[in-house]
């Protein structure tokens, strides 16, 4: 049974960046396709990018190209996303989601956290 | 960039009828089709992949069909449990994937 557990809930500063994590179980790790989607309040889903890790491949969405950073930890089973240059636009809640395949379809997700933006 | 555009926005259905929600993309996706449920406070959870496969845990009133650009999901008989927003994504042409806006099903 895999699992996904993020870090908690975040409130920053405009101007500042934000790491969250994903710790992943029950599958293993080399084989696991990462994305970040978020979810402003009240909005859609929106894809900021992901890592392939059976390809050693990361994409990311042309908006966010520049302010995210995907990386994984293999040693500890983790997923990050690093957003920079903060805005009260990027308050939403952050999933990780992911498969075992190498493919951008999301079979699991993490539960969510929480950034907050504002001064 | 596909454009996914899920439609309508709301459908009301009463307990028991038949839902089709549709999602039409602006290139061909292949069959490179998901539909995924929300419900409130929870994350998203994958329900149907390969436009026509339906992920482990659903049961068999929800189908999706389709290819190409035209994609739709049925509900057969709906249940209390089923009134949630519903997203379709594709993921055959990225970066980025790209998901529709949603379709929020309710209560009648």
């Amino acid at each position: 049974q895999v699992q996904l557990v993020q870090s908690g809930a975040e409130m920053k500063k405009p101007g500042s960046s934000v790491k969250v994590s994903c710790k992943a179980s029950g599958g293993t790790f080399s084989s696991f396709t990462f994305s970040w989607v978020r979810q402003a309040p009240g909005h859609g889903l929106e894809w900021m990018g992901g890592i392939i890790s059976i390809f050693h491949t990361t994409n990311y969405a042309q908006k966010f190209q520049g302010r995210v950073t995907i990386t994984t930890d293999e040693s500890t089973s983790t997923a990050f996303m690093e957003l920079t240059s903060l805005t009260s636009e990027d308050t939403a809640v952050y999933y990780c989601a992911g498969t075992l395949e190498p493919v951008y379809y999301f079979d699991f997700w993490g539960q969510g956290t929480l950034v907050t933006v504002s001064s | 960039e596909i454009v996914m555009t899920q439609s309508p926005a709301t459908l009301s259905v009463s307990p028991g009828e038949r839902a089709t929600l549709s999602c039409r993309a602006s290139q061909s996706v292949s069959d490179n089709l998901a539909w995924y449920q929300q419900k409130p406070g929870q994350a998203p959870r994958l329900l149907i992949y390969g436009a026509s496969t339906r992920a482990t845990g659903f049961p068999a009133r929800f189908s999706g069909s389709g290819s190409g650009t035209e994609f739709t999901l049925t509900i057969s008989s709906l249940q209390s449990e089923d009134f949630a927003v519903y997203y379709c994504q594709q993921y055959n042409n990225w970066p980025p994937i790209t998901f529709g806006q949603g379709t929020r099903l309710e209560i009648k």
